[in-house]
C-alpha cells in the first residue's frame, strides 16, 4: 500500500539536544511537507520540498532543519534552538508543486520535552 | 497568520443531523481544500474545489466557495457518530510556483448517537 510512514509515533526530548523525526513516501510525489500542530489549533507550516535537493523555509522555521537528499525521504530536525518544541509534527506529500491533487498525510510524531 | 478561519470552533449535533462548517480567507487563491483529522490522527483530504467552481458533491459532502466573499461552506448530511472529528479548510495560493497550502483552525465536530 502506498503512504507516508513517520516515526516514531511518540519521541520523548531532553532539554538542550537535537532530535530527528522521520518521514518516508512511497507514493512517488515530487513535493514534501512538514507542519506543527499544537493543541486545539491548526496547521503551521516549518518547511517544504518541491524536488529533491532543494527545501524552503515556512513559516516557523527557526529551531528546526530539514533535508531532501532522496525524494521519497524528508526528516525534520528539531534542535536545541527550538525553545518549544512539545507539538504534534505532521508530515504530508503532494503529487507536484502545485498540490492541485491534495495533500497526503502522516499519521504524525508527538514530541514531548521532558 | 493563518489564512482561514473556521466557524463555529466547536458543533455538537445528533445523529442524522446535517453539519454545516463555514470558512473565511483573505487573500485571492487557486483553490480551496477540506480535511478531516480524527483526534490524534494524520489529516485526510476530503475534496478540493477551485477558485472557478461554485459547488462540488462528494457522497454526503458539498462544499460550496463564493470568491466574492472568500468563504466556502461544508455540508456534512445525514451525519453519523463516526464523522466525530475537526475539520480544516486550507488554501492554495494563486501563485503558480508551487504550493503552500495554509490551515485554519479547524471546526471541532461531535455527533451524538
Amino acid at each position: 500500500d502506498g503512504g507516508i510512514t513517520q516515526s516514531p509515533k511518540y519521541l520523548f526530548r531532553k532539554e538542550g539536544q537535537n532530535v530527528t523525526l522521520s518521514c518516508e513516501q512511497n507514493l512517488n510525489h515530487d513535493a514534501m511537507y512538514w507542519y506543527r500542530q499544537d493543541p486545539g489549533q491548526g496547521l503551521r507550516l516549518i518547511y517544504y520540498s518541491q524536488i529533491v535537493n532543494d527545501f524552503q523555509k515556512g513559516d516557523i522555521a527557526e529551531g528546526y532543519s530539514v533535508s531532501r537528499e532522496k525524494k521519497e525521504s524528508f526528516p525534520l530536525t528539531v534542535t536545541s534552538a527550538q525553545k518549544n518544541p512539545t507539538a504534534f509534527y505532521l508530515c504530508a506529500s503532494s503529487i507536484d508543486r502545485q498540490g492541485s491533487g491534495g495533500y497526503t498525510f502522516g499519521s504524525g510524531t508527538r514530541l514531548t520535552v521532558v | 497568520s493563518q489564512q482561514g478561519e473556521e466557524d463555529p470552533q466547536a458543533l455538537s449535533i445528533q445523529e442524522g443531523e446535517n453539519a454545516t462548517m463555514n470558512c473565511s480567507y483573505k487573500t485571492s487563491i487557486n483553490n480551496l481544500q477540506w480535511y478531516r483529522q480524527n483526534s490524534g490522527r494524520g489529516l485526510v483530504h476530503l475534496i478540493l474545489i477551485r477558485s472557478n467552481e461554485r459547488e462540488k458533491h462528494s457522497g454526503r459532502l458539498r462544499v460550496t466557495l463564493d470568491t466574492s466573499k472568500k468563504s466556502s461552506s461544508l455540508l456534512i448530511t445525514a451525519s453519523r457518530a463516526a464523522d466525530t472529528a475537526s475539520y480544516f479548510c486550507a488554501t492554495a495560493p494563486l501563485e503558480t510556483s508551487g504550493s503552500r497550502l495554509t490551515f485554519g483552525e479547524g471546526t471541532q465536530l461531535t455527533v451524538n448517537p
